[in-house]
């Protein structure tokens, strides 16, 4: 049973790029969840999808925006980088019947210069 | 808004000696809890979580933690700690009437143990 999934691993953008990260929940699993862990810092959430619909926005600007496809596999879109866009941003998938646990994948490392 | 505090932002220690990882919560009528452990350069694994019921709750890798609702904490526990412990330890807490469910994480304590 694949757990999370999520690509690419390493990215590298300069400032004003935009960028796209991949996720694919675990098998069963039907919301995603993403989250921005800045370096020394923990995770913060950004936002939430469940049948295809933003769910929950955590306090993050415009820039940043996502997708649900139909097999629930995600993406976080995030336009005009910064320096300080620079973390590993993580997914976790959990299910909306039992979503108490969120498992999550090994994140996405995007530096941007 | 809910927050989670980690007193502790390092915590050294020797091998075979008991650790504590400190947690305090924002106070709410109900709340989920969880600890989870990031090994470097990897996402995080869920150690143990406390969603209802007795207090003490253990976890995987002989780690066990501790609901106060009194004094809204939920301080991490190992009798006896190994080389392999040595890694980042975050505190988070939901809550499970906030529709969608978001965790809210800890700054994280690092745990590192000496031989």
């Amino acid at each position: 049973d694949a757990g999370v999934t999520q690509s690419p691993t390493h990215l590298i953008k300069t400032r004003g790029q935009q960028v796209t990260l991949r996720c694919s929940p675990k098998s069963g699993h039907d919301t995603v969840s993403w989250y921005q862990q800045a370096l020394g810092q923990g995770p913060q959430f950004i936002f939430q999808y469940y049948e295809e619909e933003e769910r929950q926005r955590g306090n993050f600007p415009d820039r940043f925006s996502g997708h649900q496809f139909p097999n629930y596999s995600s993406e976080l879109n995030v336009n005009a980088l910064l320096l300080g866009d620079s973390a590993l941003y993580l997914c976790a998938s959990s299910l909306v019947l039992a979503d108490n646990e969120q498992f999550f994948g090994p994140g996405t490392r995007l530096t941007v210069l | 808004a809910q927050s989670v505090t980690q007193l502790d932002s390092q915590v050294p220690v020797f091998e075979e000696a008991p650790v504590e990882l400190r947690c305090n919560y924002s106070s709410s009528v109900s709340v989920y809890l969880f600890w989870y452990v990031q090994y470097p350069n990897q996402g995080l694994q869920l150690l143990l979580k406390y969603l209802s019921g007795s207090t003490l709750v253990k976890g995987i890798n002989g780690f066990e933690a501790e609901f106060n609702k009194s004094q809204t904490s939920f301080h991490l526990r190992k009798p006896s700690v190994h080389i392999s412990d040595t890694s980042e330890y975050f505190c988070a807490v939901s809550d499970p009437v906030e529709y969608g469910n978001k965790l809210v994480f800890g700054a994280g304590t690092i745990l590192r143990v000496k031989s």
